[in-house]
């Protein structure tokens, strides 16, 4: 199975902050990788897709890049809403697989 | 608007079985496949399955070969999973997700139900 590995596993940050999050895959996953957003006790909520596609309705401060191993997902000014749990997702080999999260507190 | 629901809760015993269902609204069930997608208490998510909603075709994750089936029936737009021999570490949330294959590559689930607790435990 492709392992996914997310840091950092805990990050502080302010309202305003640009935040970084970074995706390495332990296999070339191409660009089929997709970033989700979950606020603990809901659903996750598709932000990113296919590395740095931006999701409809989804705000434009949130980005993706990358591609093969490395991916970053950036929020460049970070609001409110923002403080959750953040998972990537590669669906380039099965079975699809997450990293374990990243937590924006 | 498009919309994912899904049964209840359930308890069940070690060596029972689970289905949930996962009913589909707001656009046409057909032209998408429904992946599951679980979550233990603190985990991350743990991809189960997807099935192709128009062909009824199913891609299971190797880890539950012969004990996950999904169905869907498309007259009711409604998809199902199916969880056999349970066990205690199958205690998690079970989510149905839709994947409407973003420019025709399927993988990213772009609307989500809002889960099903399933507990296992004697």
């Amino acid at each position: 199975d492709i392992q996914m590995t997310q840091s950092p596993s805990t990050l502080s940050a302010s309202v305003g902050d640009r935040v970084t999050i970074t995706c390495r895959a332990s296999q070339n996953v191409n660009k089929w990788l997709a970033w989700y957003q979950q606020i603990p006790g809901k659903a996750p909520k598709l932000l990113i897709y296919q590395a740095s596609s931006l999701e409809s309705g989804v705000p434009s401060r949130f980005s993706g890049s990358g591609s093969e191993t490395e991916f970053s997902l950036t929020i460049s000014s970070l609001q409110t809403d923002d403080f959750a749990i953040y998972y990537c997702q590669q669906h380039n080999a099965y079975p699809w697989t997450f990293g374990q999260g990243t937590k924006v507190e | 608007q498009v919309q994912l629901v899904q049964s209840g809760s359930e308890v069940k015993k070690p060596g029972a079985s689970v289905k949930v269902a996962c009913k589909a609204s707001g656009y046409l069930f057909s032209d998408s496949y429904m992946s599951w997608v679980r979550q233990a208490p603190g985990q991350g998510p743990e991809w189960l399955a997807w099935i192709n909603n128009y062909t009824g075709g199913t891609k299971l994750s190797q880890k539950f070969q012969g004990r996950l089936a999904l169905t869907r029936d498309t007259s009711i737009s409604t998809a199902y999973l199916e969880l056999r021999r349970l066990q205690s570490d199958d205690t998690a949330v079970y989510y149905c997700a839709r994947d409407v294959g973003h420019n025709g590559i399927f993988g990213a689930l772009d609307v989500w139900g809002q889960g099903t607790t399933v507990s296992v435990s004697s």
